[in-house]
């Protein structure tokens, strides 16, 4: 069974450019989240999607950060405009049920110049 | 506000020299405590859940012990394979499903 994928594995962007993260979770799992790891700190919860419909955003840090997920499916991760605070490992996780163990893709390295 | 410290926050180990890495957790209830194991430019590899105070789970040479306030992962005579950083995650009971993360214990068995 294949495991969560994320696209692309890296990015470089300059300031105030836009980038879409994407994530594909385990088939079957109605539960996507994003994270974001900055250097030196720990993961942090971004959002939460119990199929398209948002469950919890509150780890959104502000307006410029767009999450989808069209049909349930495949989720993206909009920055618009990226600012140089946003650099980090963005994580995509999926579970089966809200409180189940969460699987982890391997993550996009983004790094805003 | 829910917080997990891990500790310690790096450990060097000789092939065959058994330790353990402790998480302390303080959450509003506690739903599981997860571990996870997390090579260099990969993501989190899941490998326990712990849902109640006095589980213990094991695989290959670490095993997983869970108490109210803390969780342990057990090493038994490590190899350089089990070199990784090892994460928990505290999810608390309620109405959230989010897990608060430690920032993890990196570990280097050396031959």
């Amino acid at each position: 069974e294949a495991g969560v994928t994320q696209f692309p594995s890296h990015s470089v962007i300059e300031k105030g450019q836009t980038v879409t993260l994407r994530c594909d979770p385990i088939s079957g799992h109605d539960n996507l989240y994003w994270y974001r790891r900055v250097m030196g700190k720990e993961i942090k919860f971004l959002l939460h999607f119990v199929k398209e419909s948002k469950q919890d955003e509150s780890g959104m840090p502000n307006n410029r950060f767009l999450a989808e997920r069209t049909g349930g499916t495949y989720s993206t991760l909009k920055v618009q405009p990226a600012e140089l605070e946003d650099s980090g490992v963005y994580f995509c996780a999926s579970s089966q049920g809200p409180g189940g163990t969460q699987y982890f893709g391997p993550g996009t390295r983004l790094t805003v110049l | 506000e829910d917080q997990v410290t891990q500790s310690p926050e790096a450990l060097r180990l000789q092939e065959g020299e058994s330790s353990s890495l402790n998480c302390s957790y303080t959450v509003s209830g506690l739903r599981g405590l997860f571990w996870y194991r997390q090579d260099p430019g990969k993501g989190p590899e899941f490998l326990f859940t712990l849902y109640s105070a006095g589980e213990e789970k094991e695989k290959e040479r670490l095993k997983a012990t869970l108490t109210k306030k803390e969780s342990f992962l057990h090493i038994t005579a490590p190899k350089p394979e089990d070199s990784a950083t090892y994460l928990c995650a505290a999810l608390p009971s309620g109405g959230s499903y989010i897990p608060t993360f430690g920032r993890g214990t990196s570990l280097i068995v050396h031959p």
